[in-house]
């Protein structure tokens, strides 16, 4: 089946440690993205990728981290930096439209609950 | 479940009812539209989308509305059911336009 997971489905972190979280796509999608998603708020794009071996900051990149060493997988590292890391986070892909820059409709994995303890 | 959603606004309706969510979007260059679905615990999924050539379109059960005068998009579902008790969330983006924005969501809950 394709589709794209994350992992864990939940994590507690201590205070000033790093974590990351897992997002594999089987989609043979182009882009990924994650975004971080807090009560009453809609999603906040912390980075993105576009193309393996490069990536873009988001509205909230600050004590975060990515890597996109493969155009399946975009692990996100939240680092002791961000202040306030409690929240669910999301990660999804998308397909580029032919002969454009544009993308198509994002695919959303099922979210990782981090929490710090 | 996951706390997403506790401030967001609410509409109670009928088993059986139309159900008529609505969003505001801001940017009148913003040309491609989604509408999500995201129950609770769960990852956002694709419902239907619209492009700005477009006012209406309609998918199993739901249509979206675009009215780009007053930058509205709205969802209709028709003969609502429990299993559509859900938090309701628009997205927007530019023509060529690399990501989205989204809104905060209402949600939708079905009473019996």
């Amino acid at each position: 089946d394709g589709g794209i997971t994350q992992s864990p489905k939940y994590l507690f972190r201590k205070e000033g440690q790093n974590v990351t979280l897992s997002c594999e796509q089987n989609l043979n999608h182009d882009a990924m993205y994650w975004y971080r998603q807090d009560p009453g708020q809609g999603l906040r794009l912390i980075y993105y990728s576009q193309i393996v071996n490069d990536f873009q900051k988001g509205d909230i990149a600050e004590g975060y981290s990515v890597s996109r060493e493969k155009k399946e997988s975009f692990p996100l590292t939240v680092t002791s930096a961000q202040k306030n890391p409690t929240a669910f986070y999301l990660c999804a892909s998308s397909k580029k439209l032919a002969g454009s820059s544009s993308y198509n409709e994002q695919f959303f994995g099922p979210g990782t609950r981090l929490t710090v303890l | 479940g996951e706390s997403v959603g506790l401030h967001l606004p609410t509409l109670s309706v009928q088993e059986g009812d139309n159900s008529i969510i609505n969003c505001a979007y801001s940017n009148s260059a913003s040309d491609y539209f989604i509408w999500y679905k995201q129950e609770s615990g769960k990852g956002p999924q694709f419902i239907i989308d619209i492009r700005s050539n477009m006012d209406k379109r309609q998918g199993q059960r739901v249509t979206v509305l675009l009215n780009k005068t007053v930058k509205h998009l709205s969802l209709q579902i028709a003969a609502t059911q429990p299993g559509d008790s859900a938090v309701y969330f628009c997205a927007e983006k530019e023509n060529y336009g690399q990501n989205f924005v989204f809104g905060p969501g209402t949600r939708l809950s079905v009473l019996p």
